[in-house]
């Protein structure tokens, strides 16, 4: 069964609307998680690691005002993209991994396109 | 830093033929992954390999952590139409267990 939800599945919005995207970890407490974005044709880009009760981590050159993590629970991290714009239309996935180790287990990602 | 070289890019293949494709870096791994991604969908684990020498399987794929630890391959025997799709290495490295870098991918498409 599905170890990680993500939700929605597709958003498309206006410029300037801020989107939240959900991501669940079902089988177990996620003290981390992870999104990524993923640009057509290639792979995965780790954008931020989310710490339950903690601030997120980001990578170089993702803006943390841009896009807001929270991580409230064990099993609930969110991603808000603030006042998106078209140049942010992409798809999201987050994963979760047990206790931090590997593997991590991806949700069914997040397709966002903003007009 | 470290990095993933992933071949081949893409695969022309007839249905029921054998399918190979690997990674490699040059520096060590701890472990290997092995990801499928289709259209619209997140990456799904296929095998995870922890061991130098491991060779693992799952039905149809076969996946092994190379001796080296610099490497992993995965074979795809008697392919079906649902094993289009891409194909993503990935490991974590080797000064954090919890993140993963990925290799660029391989897409395999069958001939009808």
């Amino acid at each position: 069964g599905a170890v990680v939800s993500q939700h929605p599945s597709r958003v498309i919005c206006k410029s300037g609307t801020s989107v939240k995207i959900e991501c669940r970890s079902l089988d177990f407490q996620a003290t981390t998680m992870f999104w990524y974005r993923q640009f057509p044709k290639q792979s995965l880009m780790l954008m931020a690691t989310s710490n339950e009760g903690s601030k997120a981590t980001y990578e170089q050159g993702v803006e943390k005002d841009k896009f807001l993590i929270n991580h409230a629970s064990l099993t609930l991290s969110t991603l808000t993209v603030t006042s998106a714009h078209p140049e942010d239309s992409s798809f999201y996935i987050c994963s979760v991994s047990d206790r931090g180790n590997q593997p991590q287990h991806f949700g069914d990602g997040t397709r966002l396109s903003i007009l | 830093g470290q990095q993933l070289n992933q071949s081949p890019q893409s695969m022309f293949i007839q249905e029921g033929e054998d399918v190979s494709m690997n990674c490699t870096s040059s520096s060590i791994f701890n472990t290997w992954l092995w990801y499928k991604q289709d259209p619209g969908e997140g990456p799904v684990l296929l095998i995870a390999l922890y061991k130098a020498g491991e060779l693992t399987s799952n039905g149809r794929l076969t996946a092994q952590f190379g001796i080296t630890r610099k490497d992993s391959f995965l074979n795809i025997s008697a392919s079906i139409p649902s094993d289009v799709g891409i194909y993503f290495c990935a490991g974590p490295p080797m000064d954090s267990n919890y993140q993963l870098i990925w290799g660029a991918g391989t897409k395999l498409i069958i001939k009808p």
